[in-house]
């Protein structure tokens, strides 16, 4: 599984946009990168995965160099409520493998 | 998303018990399901894979004889720590995978609080 590196942290304030950058050089022509969102005492949340250029849904928008060996989540506009620890992971997300090795993460702060 | 329903939330014991863990696909079946601990201010480590109808396959440094999972349907796993001990206490969080296409995307449970006294 590719390891990935992200930042620590990071702060913020309301309304502003965040990128979150993860390095993932090591990454495998069948892997995926996927971002979860964790509040405290609760599970991981799924925001977005993609494989290449960009995705975007309604939480979120996920850039993906050509070379793909980094991706960037961008959150428009956060909020208080988007305060938490982003992970990034990369894996190959076929049926047969799919064990997931969590990262540090980024702790993101935003403040009103 | 598809949901994933873990029980109990939180749970107190006393040291020496045991106590299980029950983890539920709610609207997919799952073949699949992990089983993850997180220590306070800590990133998720996998403790094991959770295969229906098979054993399951522990992390290195993981004691199977402490920690019993059974998956013995397509919706359901559990994990038992068994003689719970203090350094037990933890958040425990299970996650199941629901196929979409050729990619999946896991989907995690609330987490159960364990504290063992």
């Amino acid at each position: 599984l590719a390891k990935t590196t992200q930042p620590i942290s990071m702060d913020s304030y309301e309304g502003q946009e965040v990128n979150i950058t993860c390095s993932h050089n090591n990454i495998a022509t069948n892997d995926y990168i996927t971002w979860y969102q964790q509040f405290p005492s609760q599970g991981p949340r799924f925001i977005i995965q993609g494989y290449k250029t960009k995705v975007t849904n309604e939480v979120a928008s996920l850039f993906i160099p050509a070379d793909r060996k980094s991706s960037t989540l961008s959150l428009p506009r956060v909020s208080l409520s988007d305060t938490a620890v982003y992970y990034c992971l990369v894996g190959d997300w076929a049926w047969n493998t799919d064990k997931l090795i969590f990262g540090t993460g980024t702790r993101l702060q935003v403040f009103p | 998303g598809a949901v994933v329903s873990q029980h109990p939330s939180w749970v107190i014991c006393k040291s020496g018990t045991s106590v299980k863990i029950e983890c539920r696909s709610l609207d997919f079946q799952a073949t699949t399901m992990f089983w993850y601990r997180q220590f306070p201010k800590q990133s998720l480590m996998l403790m094991a894979t959770s295969n229906e109808g098979s054993k399951a396959t522990y992390e290195q440094g993981v004691e199977k004889d402490k920690f019993l999972i059974n998956h013995a349907s397509l919706t359901l796993s559990t994990l038992t720590v068994t003689s719970a001990h203090p350094e037990d206490s933890s958040f425990y969080i299970c996650s199941a995978r629901e196929r979409a296409g050729v990619v999946g995307i896991q989907y995690f449970g609330a987490g159960t609080r364990l504290s063992v006294l």
